[in-house]
């Protein structure tokens, strides 16, 4: 069984420039999330999806982060303008069930802005 | 609010020492609990996790972790560590019920071992 699959696993950019995050969640898993991991931190809840819905985007930095997953299956995290603050590594994890079910990470997309 | 602290940012051991690695959570009610480690360049790997029941959980590779309601404490314990297991490693704590899988991360712990 394939397992999270995320690209792409680097990002450099300028301040200002935007970036798109790509995460395809394994087969059948409903629930997906985005976690921020700056460096020497733990990760940091971002926005999480229960098929295509949004069920919680409150630490999500709304005027410059978006997330979607319009079909339930594969994710896209976008940050427009991006800021040297966002520099992180972003995980992408998937889990089957609505109250159990083990997280299932990626590797991450490490974003550097310059 | 739920949080979690790792006093310890690194922790530097010799192979076939005994290891401890502490965690101390704040939640509101009894929480799920969870170990991670993260080897360079990889995703999060669960290593054990804590729903309810026997305090003390099993988890891969010989590691296991204590749930002690009273201190709010869930170390995570190896009797004889090796050289593989220098990685970083992450409690956390989780929201119940449809919210699980909302985890609340400490900052971590890198752990050296030294052959």
């Amino acid at each position: 069984e394939a397992g999270v699959t995320q690209s792409p696993r680097y990002a450099v950019l300028q301040e200002g420039q935007a970036v798109s995050f790509w995460c395809d969640p394994i087969s059948g898993h409903d629930t997906l999330y985005w976690y921020q991991q700056p460096r020497d931190q733990g990760p940091q809840l971002l926005v999480y999806f229960r098929d295509e819905a949004v069920i919680d985007n409150s630490q999500l930095p709304s005027d410059r982060f978006s997330a979607v997953r319009p079909k339930g299956t594969n994710s896209t995290l976008k940050i427009q303008s991006a800021k040297q603050g966002d520099t992180a590594t972003y995980l992408c994890a998937s889990r089957q069930g609505r109250n159990t079910g083990q997280l299932y990470f990626g590797e991450g997309s490490k974003l550097t802005v310059l | 609010a739920q949080s979690v602290t790792q006093p310890d940012a690194r922790v530097t051991v010799s192979e076939g020492a005994s290891l401890q690695l502490r965690c101390k959570y704040s939640y509101s009610g009894t929480p799920y609990l969870f170990w991670y480690v993260q080897y360079p360049r990889q995703g999060l790997q669960l290593l054990l996790k804590y729903y309810s029941g026997d305090p003390v959980v099993q988890g891969v590779n010989g590691f296991e972790a204590e749930f002690i309601k009273s201190n709010s404490s869930f170390h995570l314990r190896k009797a004889s560590v090796h050289w593989s297991d220098s990685a970083v490693y992450f409690c956390a704590v989780s929201d119940r019920g449809s919210a699980l899988g909302r985890l609340h991360f400490g900052a971590g712990t890198q752990l050296i071992v030294i052959p």
